[in-house]
Formats: structure tokens, C-alpha cells, sequence
């Protein structure tokens, strides 16, 4: 069955970096690309952006081209997202999501606290 | 960007009772290629990810109950919940696949009246 499973809680301060990994299974990691979403508390649903699983494209959201990157890993089928620059509403829920067209899976998702 | 727009920002209503939410796009999500509109619907309930629930924006995902229907084409969508279990409190959110930039409504809340 596809799995995504992500890196645990991290807590960050102010000007910081952040790196969130996730791990796939269960399907072609080469025939999906992956998004990432992230979820303030009590907010909705953001898209951050989108790399290839095929030849590792990125599309990034303008909100956060200058401070996120996105990478792949075929060989251990696992996207990896760093956010730059931490601020306080940095602080979220963040989810990767398998997307080929629409989203099918969410990872289970990773909390980052920005707190001084 | 394609900007989603979701009404109302909550409902309640009540067991067996029909729910409805709308979602309009800022711009067409309909390919005219392949006739297939590119709008997605999904669930959250509190404290987990969202789930799949429509795509291609009547298309239901695999195991999700046939009280759950979409509808609509171009800019204006629809889904609507036939008759509402408790088990469907939840925030429900549309999203486009048109474009390279995915973007999501805000999110309806909906509760129990």
C-alpha cells in the first residue's frame, strides 16, 4: 500500500532552518511527483510547491520561492523539504503528498515550532 | 495564481440531512483538450491529514460513500453530502490541478446542527 512516512517534530528559532524528509513506499516513486502543504494552527490547507519524482522539476508557490527547496532521493525514494529563514508563522502542520494531477496521499505530517 | 473561493465558511445541518458546499475558481479548470476539470475535494477531520475524496470533480476516490457526490464545470463546483452521518464533521476543502501552482478554498466547516 503507498506509505509517506515524514520526520518527526522539530522546534526551530527565529532565522533558522528547517529540514523535513519523506519517505515513500508502495508505489513507482519515478511516476508521481510529491507537493508539499502545510497547515498553520486553527488555518487552512497551503501549497508550498511541487518536485518530480521523475527527474526531480520543482514548482514553487511565490510565496516561499525565495526560501524553500525541495530534493529528491531515488535511490531511497524519499523527497526531502528545507524552509529558510524561519519566522513565527512559520509554525505548522507540514504534509508532503503524493500528486500526479491530484493529491491521492498525505503523509502522516511533521509539526515546526518556531519559538525563540 | 488561481484563486479558490469556498461558501459558506461553515454549515450545520442536521443527521440525514443534505449538506452543500460551493467553490468557485478565479478561472476555468476545465482543459478543453480531455473535457476534464481539474478540481479535487477533500476531507479533514481534527487532528489528521486530509483525505481524497472527488477528483476530476465528480470522480469519487475509492471507498468513500456514495453519499458524497460532485458536480459543476468551468468555475463553479459543488459537493454535496446526501444525507449527513456523524461521521461527517469535518473541514471539506476544493482544490485545482489546472494549474502547476495547486491551490486550495479556504476550507467549510461542517458540524452537526
Amino acid at each position: 500500500q503507498v506509505q509517506l512516512v515524514q520526520s518527526g517534530a522539530e522546534v526551530k528559532k527565529p532565522g533558522a532552518s528547517v529540514k523535513v524528509s519523506c519517505k515513500t513506499s508502495g508505489y513507482t516513486f519515478t511516476s508521481h511527483g510529491i507537493s508539499w502543504v502545510r497547515q498553520a494552527p486553527g488555518q487552512g490547507l497551503e501549497w508550498m510547491g511541487w518536485i518530480s519524482g521523475f527527474n526531480g522539476d520543482t514548482r514553487y508557490a511565490q510565496k516561499f520561492q525565495d526560501r524553500v527547496t525541495l530534493t529528491t532521493d531515488t535511490s531511497t525514494a524519499t523527497v526531502n523539504m528545507e524552509l529558510r529563514s524561519l519566522r513565527s508563522d512559520d509554525t505548522a502542520v507540514y504534509y508532503c503528498a503524493r500528486d500526479a494531477f491530484y493529491i491521492d496521499y498525505f503523509g502522516q505530517g511533521t509539526l515546526v515550532t518556531v519559538s525563540s | 495564481d488561481i484563486v479558490m473561493t469556498q461558501s459558506p465558511d461553515s454549515l450545520a445541518v442536521s443527521l440525514g440531512e443534505r449538506a452543500t458546499i460551493n467553490c468557485k475558481s478565479s478561472q476555468s479548470v476545465l482543459y478543453s483538450s480531455n473535457n476534464k476539470n481539474y478540481l479535487a475535494w477533500y476531507q479533514q477531520k481534527a487532528g489528521q491529514p486530509p483525505q481524497l475524496l472527488i477528483y476530476w470533480a465528480s470522480t469519487r476516490e475509492f471507498g468513500v460513500p456514495d453519499r458524497f457526490s460532485g458536480s459543476g464545470s468551468g468555475t463553479d463546483f459543488t459537493l454535496t453530502i446526501s444525507s449527513l452521518q456523524a461521521e461527517d464533521v469535518a473541514v471539506y476543502y476544493c482544490q485545482q490541478y489546472y494549474s502547476d501552482f495547486r491551490t486550495f478554498g479556504q476550507g467549510t466547516k461542517v458540524e452537526i446542527k
